[in-house]
């Protein structure tokens, strides 16, 4: 069984300052961990992930996460919020290929 | 190269109406899988594929249908639409430890 919890349901940050959205896992496997973005009203795009090679995982547009398996996370972070950061943003843990657990999702709004 | 294609993209159906929502890609990916999204609960696994001729049940297949007799093509079938079926429908392909790929949804109303 494989299960992710996202901490918050929403972010606000100012442009310009750090962000961080965080995730718990559980998995029976050792699990693939991603990062999803959905901009409004669009579909999903991979910002990274984690296939138990490096524990700092560097993804598109500046962000990254560490997965820390002692803690069981997987946090996102982003040392400077541009507005276009604006979207829903989803922890996603499997443990085939094919078979993706999400979490509810956190929203990030960037206030200017 | 398309990618993963749903259509349609809207959709509004009565209560108890049938309808298919198709998926096609292009990439020769053997793994297909559909999701639903609602607000707050991320997306869930309503069916999935690992090749021609194989699907299975995911988290939530209740009230849906797929056959999968094509790599290519993987629709997904609403037998007797319900109003709980008002959700944004993803379909999804990959290949064994490669990226997951999403279409841009179907967006799916029922009255």
């Amino acid at each position: 069984a494989q299960s992710v919890t996202q901490l918050d349901s929403h972010v606000s940050v100012s442009e310009g300052t750090p962000v961080l959205l965080r995730c718990n896992y559980s998995s029976s496997y050792s699990p693939s961990l991603f990062w999803y973005v959905q901009h409004p009203n669009k579909g999903l795009q991979l910002l990274l992930k984690y296939t138990s090679a490096a524990t700092l995982v560097k993804g598109i547009n500046g962000f990254e996460a560490e997965f820390k398996k002692s803690e069981t996370s997987f946090h996102l972070t982003k040392p400077s919020a541009h507005m276009s950061d604006a979207a829903e943003y989803f922890c996603v843990v499997s443990s085939n290929d094919y078979k993706l657990s999400f979490g509810a999702g956190t929203t990030v709004t960037v206030r200017a | 190269n398309a990618g993963v294609t749903q259509t349609p993209k809207f959709q509004v159906l009565k209560t108890g109406q049938s309808m298919t929502l198709q998926c096609a890609q292009d990439m020769n990916h053997e793994y297909m899988s559909w999701y639903r999204q609602d607000p707050g609960m991320g997306l869930r696994l309503i069916h999935y594929s690992v090749g021609a001729g194989i699907t299975d049940q995911g988290e939530v297949p209740n009230g849906y249908n797929v056959s999968r007799s094509t790599t290519e093509d993987f629709p997904l079938r609403l037998l007797s639409a319900a109003p709980s079926q008002t959700s944004v429908y993803f379909c999804a392909s990959s290949r064994a430890e490669r990226e997951v790929f999403f279409g841009q949804g179907t967006r799916l109303t029922v009255v």
